[in-house]
């Protein structure tokens, strides 16, 4: 029984390709994160979203834009893709009180760009 | 700029020796701090999570937080080669909507 399930876990598309990255949590989080890690393993925010409203919005190209239709999901579509969008996208999730709470991550979509 | 600083390594120990991984942060207003565990094309998982000053022990794990010196430490008893893994550092600077920084992990690696 899956708590963060995201889809789909590899992805190689053309360069000025669009896609999404779809991810649902089942663990009744209020907060649900996009994380992107480079190759050199560094684990990035991206954006959050808690109760469906953009918290953290992190300098990333406004060719991503996340998508938040309730708190149980959190979509990641990506416009014109660019080789450099290649890394592994993780998806996440918490729970809001107060800050003593862990997240619990997705098992990740490594994206390719060619 | 919320940082989180860790030693990159790799750390190689011999099995049955005692690892020790290290991580300083910037925000003293972290509120919780974490340790996971990451396999060469997994997923992070947690494996401690520690929110005063002290040490937290769980099984072959301790977790270490000292605030005042913006320190976090993770010692793994008795290592074993199933241990050799990235282990990163995370900060939860708490707030609305919650904020995950983490450190850009050290590799340890456990020798048989």
């Amino acid at each position: 029984d899956t708590a963060v399930s995201q889809t789909p876990k590899y992805l190689v598309t053309q360069m000025g390709n669009d896609k999404s990255i779809k991810c649902e949590q089942n663990l009744g989080h209020d907060t649900m994160y996009w994380y992107k890690q480079d190759s050199k393993k560094f684990l990035k925010i991206m954006f959050s979203y808690n109760n469906k409203e953009l918290i953290i919005n992190e300098t990333v190209p406004n060719r991503f834009s996340p998508k938040s239709p309730d708190k149980a999901h959190l979509n990641l579509h990506i416009n014109s893709l660019e080789l450099g969008d290649s890394a592994v996208y993780f998806c996440a999730s918490s729970q809001d009180n107060g800050g003593n709470t862990e997240a619990f991550f997705g098992q990740g979509t490594r994206l390719t760009v060619v | 700029q919320k940082e989180v600083e860790q030693n990159s390594g790799p750390l190689s120990v011999p099995e049955g020796a005692i690892a020790s991984l290290n991580c300083t942060y910037s925000d003293r207003g972290s509120q919780s701090f974490f340790w996971y565990r990451q396999y060469s094309g997994k997923s992070p998982e947690l494996i401690m999570s520690i929110y005063s000053n002290g040490d937290k022990e769980d099984g072959r794990f301790t977790a270490q937080l000292n605030k005042a010196s913006q320190y976090v430490s993770l010692l793994i008893r008795d290592s074993q080669p199933s241990d050799s893994a990235t282990y990163l550092c995370a900060v939860n600077t708490g707030g609305y909507g919650q904020n995950f920084v983490f450190g850009p992990g050290t590799r340890l690696s456990v020798l048989p």
